[in-house]
């Protein structure tokens, strides 16, 4: 059962241009939280945004929040090769009981950033 | 700190065979999950155990089991592999119960094909 959806799909770049991905999901939600995956390597969690915030920074990482459109953007500014990877975005998903729900992942943005 | 370690990396099985999943956090977290990925579907959640003593299925259940050994281990079985369970199966944990307002850190994946 997703919630989040990124696009685009795939994205290619050159070496320090910015980097956009969106996620948009279908219901309400408490938190929105951005992984990253490199190749053939487990996720890393990047940044988590609350329902209640509309922006927050991390280093060279920007996420943005609108929940009147159900909508995040994950933006990544000055891209360096090494940010070559998959980003994911997570959000509640089925409710678990006692206020606390699943997360819940999307497909994932493919990033590559040419040198 | 060795964060959340899986063994094994690889594994190949024949259909019927069965084998166990381990996964271990050293970070003292409360809750801990399984999950796949396979291509174009994002990761699903297997099992997950919200605390140590209970385990709960996820969005994919059928022909696994788990145990939530001690608070630090938490294993996955396939009783009777069958070929689409070929997929990484990535473990992680939490410190929260199974809620999206905490980030979750994962293991480096098992990478399993059953032929």
């Amino acid at each position: 059962s997703q919630q989040g959806e990124e696009d685009p799909q795939a994205l290619s770049i050159q070496e320090g241009e910015n980097a956009t991905m969106n996620c948009s999901y279908k219901t309400s939600i408490n938190n929105l939280q951005w992984y990253r995956q490199n190749s053939g390597r487990g996720l890393v969690h990047l940044i988590l945004i609350r329902s209640n915030e509309r922006e927050k920074h991390s280093g060279r990482l920007r996420v943005t929040l609108d929940t009147s459109k159900k909508s995040s953007s994950l933006l990544i500014t000055a891209s360096r090769a090494a940010d070559t990877a998959s980003y994911f975005c997570a959000t509640d998903g089925p409710y678990l009981g006692a206020g606390s729900y699943q997360l819940t992942f999307g497909k994932g943005t493919k990033l590559s950033v040419i040198p | 700190n060795a964060g959340v370690t899986q063994t094994p990396k690889f594994q190949v099985l024949k259909t019927g065979q069965s084998m166990t999943l381990q996964c271990a956090q050293d970070m003292n977290h409360n809750s801990m999950y399984w999950y796949r990925q396979d291509p174009g579907m994002g990761l699903r959640l297997i099992y997950y155990s919200a605390s140590e003593g209970t385990t709960d299925k996820g969005e994919v259940p059928n022909g696994y089991n788990v145990s939530r050994l001690n608070k630090r281990e938490f294993s996955l079985r396939l009783e009777s592999a069958a070929p689409s369970q070929t997929s990484v199966y990535f473990c992680a944990s939490s410190e929260g119960v199974g809620d999206s307002s905490y980030e979750q850190y994962f293991g480096p994946g098992t990478r399993l094909t059953v032929t």
